[in-house]
């Protein structure tokens, strides 16, 4: 267990409407990860961080935007939904698996579902 | 070019035979790392097993082994004496060099037959 929670867990919205998901852990884990998942995409990497207030894109991260003033939260911003972001949303964090950085293995939260109308 | 292809997506096995799901991956990268997730239908994504390239030997979990064929660029997930908790979608993964950023397949969608 990494010690990743999600919330909310489930959220409904409308289109155009600001959204905000967050993604807390409690290990003090330096890389955390936002993906969304659709199906016939697998994951796909929206953004990432690798510490605090260091912030990078990933290959879907248009409509979105992050923050991380603290090491254990991750925020996910939509600034106005769109129902093409209707989409299961993972938060993930990066730890060595083996004592080496070579072998950062992701370990995943229990997902965000959001739908938008 | 996609750099996991997952070709199967779906497969069934029989509860307590073994099941081989293909994952091949593109790379000019020598330092690579390579890893399998199950996801249930519960949803959630479970770590199963890594396979670093400089890795001599196959990576084992338990009933999971990484079947890594460096110069064919594949990293097959077999199962070994399946159960009817393994029917689940698995992803295959790679992480390149000294990047964190991870590439996911498409995933195989595996259903154990009583």
């Amino acid at each position: 267990d990494a010690g990743i929670t999600q919330s909310p867990r489930h959220k409904v919205t409308e289109t155009g409407t600001p959204v905000t998901l967050r993604c807390h852990q409690t290990e003090n884990h330096r890389y955390m990860y936002w993906y969304r998942q659709d199906p016939g995409h697998g994951l796909r990497l929206i953004h990432y961080s690798y510490g605090v207030k260091d912030t990078d894109k990933g290959e879907v991260s248009d409509g979105y935007s992050v923050s991380r003033s603290k090491t254990e939260d991750f925020l996910l911003t939509l600034e106005s939904a769109t129902s093409s972001q209707t989409s299961v949303y993972f938060c993930a964090i990066s730890e060595s698996i083996q004592g080496r950085t070579s072998t950062d293995t992701q370990y995943f939260g229990p997902g965000t579902r959001l739908t938008v109308l | 070019a996609q750099k996991i292809t997952q070709t199967q997506p779906g497969m069934f096995v029989q509860e307590k035979e073994a099941v081989t799901l293909d994952c091949t991956y593109d790379t000019s990268d020598q330092s690579y790392g390579l890893f399998w997730y199950k996801q249930p239908s519960s949803g959630e994504m479970i770590f199963l097993i890594y396979q670093g390239s400089y890795d001599e030997q196959n990576a084992t979990e338990g009933r999971y082994s990484l079947n890594f064929q460096k110069a064919r660029k594949s990293a097959n997930l077999v199962i070994s004496a399946s159960q009817l908790g393994d029917s689940a979608m698995y992803f295959c993964a790679m992480r390149e060099g000294g990047y964190q950023k991870v590439t996911f397949g498409t995933g195989t969608k595996l259903q154990v037959i009583p």
